[in-house]
């Protein structure tokens, strides 16, 4: 069955705590991509990686941190440093062109 | 679920009817757009692409348009169902890289 996964669905945070948000694919694609999706917003970049090892900020990287050791995998940590944490953060992936989507995370902080 | 729908545009349709869902991007030098679809709570899925040498091109029961003149795209849906009720937005992609721009959405509203 391919496609993309993320875990957990919803996710809770107590403000100072790092919290990390898995993304995985395997539809071999080379680049992953971090959203942001805020009520009434069109989707922020946060973080992509173009290939193994290498990735770049994007528009709001600020606060977030990723890594990506494996091609199927970008996880993606949200830390204490983030102000704003709480909202639905969407993982993506894609060949050349067309970005598949994750079913997403619900960040909550308390 | 997420209220992904908050404060976006609205469009109410009867069921059975054509749906017009329209983006105004904002890059001249764009190359490609894409169409997608998320339901309330749900990843964003997708539903067609177009790229800029071409002025329309259609699936099942949905065709883009695309007028680069007046830099406007839109998603046309036939014969609407309750199941189509979701935001849609556009993206473009600019130049050789990958990444894409997002419109902020519209609320499609099918009334049985």
């Amino acid at each position: 069955d391919g496609g993309i996964t993320q875990s957990p669905k919803y996710l809770f945070r107590k403000e100072g705590q790092n919290v990390t948000l898995s993304c995985e694919q395997n539809l071999n694609h080379d680049a992953m991509y971090w959203y942001r999706q805020d009520p009434g917003q069109g989707l922020r970049l946060i973080y992509y990686s173009q290939i193994v090892n290498d990735f770049q900020k994007g528009d709001i990287a600020e606060g977030y941190s990723v890594s990506r050791e494996k091609k199927e995998s970008f996880p993606l940590t949200v830390t204490s440093a983030q102000k704003n944490p709480t909202a639905f953060y969407l993982c993506a992936s894609s060949m050349v062109g067309t970005q598949y989507f994750g079913p997403g995370t619900r960040l909550t902080v308390l | 679920g997420e209220s992904v729908g908050l404060h976006l545009p609205t469009l109410s349709v009867q069921e059975g009817d054509n749906s017009i869902i329209n983006c105004a991007y904002s890059n001249s030098a764009s190359d490609y757009f894409i169409w997608y679809k998320q339901e309330s709570g749900k990843g964003p899925q997708f539903i067609i692409d177009i790229r800029s040498n071409m002025d329309k091109r259609q699936g099942q029961r949905v065709t883009v348009l695309l007028n680069k003149t007046v830099k406007h795209l839109s998603l046309q849906i036939a014969a609407t169902q309750p199941g189509d009720s979701a935001v849609y937005f556009c993206a473009e992609k600019t130049g050789g890289g990958n990444k894409l721009t997002f419109g902020t959405g519209t609320q499609l509203k099918v009334e049985l």
